[in-house]
């Protein structure tokens, strides 16, 4: 099992542009999340969903929108990037049982300048 | 308010000896989970221990154990035997259950260095 991958690794961005960050599980995983990774203040939820056609808000959803059309993959997109969207991104997802600990992917580092 | 809070922005420890890294958090909801990830160099974040509010003992996994004080709403992480590839950043999460759905709130963090 590959667990769960993101795609891609890196990413540099002018800002305006916009693009399109992959994740795909394979462990047949309900739950799926996006978090962002910044110094000093952990992981905070963008965007989650809890199945096929689901998404819903987190902490941080301004200048990022989700789609989940297919169970396995979760896409985060960023429309119009803004050097305030610099950050590591993070994928995870869970089996939603009662301890519904997270299986994260390895990160993506964007850049946006 | 912060609803889980880290202290110790970096920790040194010893190789071998024991350390442990303070978690405190902050909720209403009776109904609750605990957890402990840990995020190598290498960046991806890995899921190590898990106390539910309801549990009567302590977690345990091998060489980590939850120190869980639930009316100081504290959970911390001791690590025994320290090792070298323990070198890392510890976070601490919370997953409110009654009121918080599957969000999973995390701590700033705790660098760990493992001295040999």
């Amino acid at each position: 099992n590959a667990g769960v991958t993101q795609t891609p690794k890196f990413r540099v961005l002018k800002t305006g542009q916009s693009m399109t960050l992959l994740c795909a599980q394979d462990m047949n995983h309900e739950y799926m999340y996006w978090y962002r990774q910044d110094p000093g203040m952990g992981l905070r939820l963008i965007h989650y969903s809890v199945g096929e056609g689901t998404t819903a808000k987190g902490e941080v959803p301004d200048g990022y929108n989700v789609s989940r059309l297919k169970k396995q993959n979760f896409l985060l997109g960023l429309e119009s990037a803004a050097p305030s969207q610099t950050s590591v991104y993070f994928c995870a997802s869970s089996t939603g049982g009662q301890v519904n600990e997270q299986y994260f992917g390895p990160g993506t580092r964007l850049t946006v300048t | 308010a912060q609803k889980i809070t880290q202290t110790q922005p970096g920790m040194f420890v010893q190789e071998k000896e024991a350390v442990t890294l303070d978690c405190t958090y902050d909720t209403s909801d009776p109904s609750y989970g605990l957890f402990w990830y840990k995020q190598p160099s290498s960046g991806e974040m890995i899921f190590l221990i898990y106390q539910g509010s309801y549990d009567q003992q302590n977690a345990t996994e091998g060489r980590y154990s939850l120190n869980f004080q639930k009316a100081r709403k504290s959970a911390n992480l001791v690590i025994s035997a320290s090792q070298l590839g323990d070198s890392a950043m510890y976070f601490c999460a919370m997953r409110e259950i009654n009121t918080g759905g599957f969000k999973t709130i995390f701590g700033a963090g705790t660098r760990l260095f493992v001295k040999a």
